[in-house]
């Protein structure tokens, strides 16, 4: 089963505009972290921020914050103030702390483009 | 700080023939990982170091890779012999604290690997 599920290949937005990228998630650990990377074509895997499973607020990092609605087993990146830097490909992330071995577990990424 | 650094970049050979990349992690990191991302999917986890020893290798084909972390720091990733579907970007990871959840693994630019 896929435990990360990027639903958007792709997305556009304009230049100062916000932009939500989708994450769900599947586990039974009660503990777990999710995670947000950045690649740009360079190909570096760039952090950009993180959630906890026993956070209690959404997690935020400059213009990233992390729309963490853990019933619904989602963890959306709202990127706000939209750069012509910030496109790249995404990255939704988790880890479970059961596996023991801090395998961290990807998604499909979705493509974001930001135009002038 | 001196990020996680890879090399080479590029790296074009014929199937059957064999590769090696290395991988130096950041100053002071215990835990190096090697991950596998294949075009337009996210990166697999292929083998986990902690130190010197191999905590989870489960997804490298170990009948044609290997991967060595011989004094604890940096770290080489061997294909022989590589099949055309090796073809992918290589990236290694390393991260500081091996038992919290948070964990941030920062990544390196990767080697891009073509298998003619």
């Amino acid at each position: 089963a896929q435990k990360i599920t990027q639903t958007q290949p792709g997305m556009f937005v304009q230049e100062k505009e916000a932009v939500t990228l989708d994450c769900t998630y599947d586990t039974s650990d009660p503990s777990y972290g999710l995670f947000w990377y950045k690649q740009p074509s360079s190909g570096e895997m760039i952090f950009l921020i993180y959630q906890g499973s026993y956070d209690q607020q959404n997690a935020t990092e400059g213009r990233y914050s992390l729309n963490f609605q853990k019933a619904r087993k989602s963890a959306n990146l709202v990127i706000s103030a939209s750069q012509l830097g910030d496109s790249a490909m995404y990255f939704c992330a988790m880890r479970e702390a059961n596996t023991g071995f801090q395998k961290l577990v990807f998604g499909t990424g979705t493509r974001l483009l930001v135009s002038p | 700080e001196a990020g996680v650094a890879q090399s080479p970049r590029y790296k074009i050979i014929e199937k059957r023939q064999s590769v090696a990349f290395w991988c130096n992690p950041i100053s002071g990191h215990a835990t190096l990982y090697w991950y596998q991302q294949i075009l337009g999917q996210g990166p697999k986890l292929l083998i986990q170091f902690q130190n010197n020893g191999v905590v989870d290798d489960s997804q490298l084909p170990k009948d044609r890779f290997s991967a060595e972390r011989l004094k604890g720091v940096d770290s080489t990733l061997k294909i022989q012999p590589a099949k055309l579907e090796d073809s992918a970007v290589y990236l290694c990871a390393s991260s500081l604290v091996p038992g919290a959840t948070k964990n941030i693994q920062y990544f390196g630019a990767g080697t891009r690997l073509s298998v003619l």
